[in-house]
């Protein structure tokens, strides 16, 4: 059973500031991990996808990925009060069914 | 990513009675998966929903209390029998659509069922 275990939130930044939502796994056979922003009242959105060790770059977010340590994080660069929502991380089984992480909410203050 | 809608978008339901939530796609897809989100936790996979095979259920979620169909490669239901308060959640189709580097799943808006 994949267990996918995120930073307990709930995550303030300042307008501006870099948020980082962080998530571990325990299956080492992962291959790829995903990222989902939730607004409120709305479905899971894809943000963010990563399946080779170190960083991925798209516009203000980076995704980081470390196998050694089963750790990939999210780290928002800018952060903007548009971009708070919450956060989930996914990880796909062997049928490719995703198990996500408990969220994190992230504010972003102005 | 292809155009995903569902039906109904929310309901007031009695307890004892069942609900059919429809999940239509605007492309043909092989994989289809409904998820489950409780108030204020994160989603849970309740089946994967194949055409022309049986709907693989995970842990805990039984075909009696969560029938699927999937007759086409754009169409599936999901339904919630013998509703009871425990069954208020969000329910959630979606799709996977294959990129060059993986497989990426794309959700509709949701169905809001709220159990009285």
């Amino acid at each position: 059973q994949k267990e996918v275990e995120q930073n307990s939130g709930p995550l303030s930044v300042p307008e501006g500031a870099i948020a980082s939502l962080n998530c571990t796994y325990s299956d080492r056979g992962s291959q790829s991990f995903f990222w989902y922003r939730q607004y409120s009242g709305k479905s899971p959105e894809l943000i963010m996808f990563i399946y080779s060790n170190g960083d991925k770059e798209d516009g203000r977010f980076t995704a980081q990925l470390n196998k050694a340590s089963q750790y990939v994080s999210l780290l928002i660069r800018d952060s903007q009060p548009s971009d708070s929502a919450t956060y989930l991380c996914a990880v796909p089984g062997s049928a490719r069914q995703l198990t996500f992480g408990s969220g994190t909410q992230l504010t972003v203050l102005p | 990513s292809a155009v995903i809608s569902q039906k109904p978008s929310r309901d007031i339901c009695q307890r004892g009675t069942s609900l059919t939530i429809q999940c239509q796609v605007d492309s043909q897809v092989t994989m289809m998966f409904w998820y489950r989100q409780q108030p204020g936790q994160s989603l849970t996979l309740i089946a994967t929903a194949n055409q022309g095979s049986e709907a693989t259920y995970e842990s805990g979620f039984v075909i009696d209390k969560f029938p699927i169909s999937r007759p086409n490669l754009t169409f599936s239901t999901l339904t919630v029998s013998n509703m009871s308060p425990e069954d208020s959640s969000i329910y959630l189709c979606s799709v996977e659509a294959a990129s060059r580097a993986t497989y990426e799943q794309y959700f509709g808006p949701g169905t809001r069922l709220t159990v009285t």
